[in-house]
């Protein structure tokens, strides 16, 4: 069984400021990792995932994360932020061995600052 | 890109009704389906997985009776709500995984807002 854990529920940041959002995982098989963004009164969407490979990962909106597999961690950063960046933002995991159910983290809030 | 719809948006319904949501996968064929339910400020929950065909599979907790998951074509899965009561107001949303996409993929639905009065 997988877990995830994000240790931040609500952030705030001034706008153009650099933000990290945590996410630390628990699992016993080797994970795919994910990050997505809600906008207020919608689904969610893909802002990055990591599934091999080089540990640093870049999505859109110019977020990237770091797979950091000695800490069990996926956090993710963004170098300055802007106001459209407000929104909730979840860490997921998944088994990588074809079980594909996702286990969410309970997210964290983001509220960017003017 | 990969487009996933649900409908209704938004739907009030009395206690002791039921309600069907609808959950389409506009651009590719999904034989995998999965349906979460999200609490105000709490995280996304697996309540089933849907399969092309075949009966859903039900996370632990959830009542097979109570929420009934069709999914009977590659771009239709339909979750109903039945004998609903105030405590199934929530914020539903799906996924669809593409058949012809790699396994790990999942494209969301805009969710719907369920409140039973």
């Amino acid at each position: 069984a997988q877990s995830v854990t994000q240790l931040d529920s609500q952030v705030p940041v001034f706008e153009e400021a650099p933000v990290e959002l945590r996410c630390n995982y628990s699992s016993s098989v080797s994970v795919y990792l994910f990050w997505y963004v809600q906008y207020p009164n919608q689904g969610l969407q893909l802002l990055l995932k990591y599934l091999s490979g080089s540990t640093l990962v870049k999505g859109i909106n110019g977020f990237e994360a770091e797979f950091n597999k000695s800490q069990t961690s996926f956090h993710l950063r963004k170098p300055s932020v802007h106001i459209s960046d407000t929104a909730e933002y979840f860490c997921a995991v998944s088994p990588n061995f074809g079980n594909e159910k996702l286990t969410f983290g309970t997210g964290t809030r983001l509220t960017i600052i003017p | 890109g990969a487009v996933v719809s649900q409908h209704p948006s938004r739907v009030i319904c009395k206690s002791g009704t039921s309600v069907k949501i609808e959950c389409r996968s506009l651009d590719f064929q999904a034989t995998t389906m999965f349906w979460y339910r999200q609490f105000p400020k709490q995280s996304l929950m697996l309540m089933a997985t849907s399969n092309e065909g075949s009966k859903a599979t039900y996370e632990q907790g959830v009542e097979k009776d109570k929420f009934l998951i069709n999914h009977a074509s590659l771009t239709l899965s339909t979750l109903t709500v039945t004998s609903a009561h105030p405590e199934d107001s929530s914020f539903y949303i799906c996924s669809a995984r593409d058949a012809g996409g790699p396994s790990y993929e999942q494209y969301f639905g805009p969710g719907t807002r369920l409140t039973v009065t």
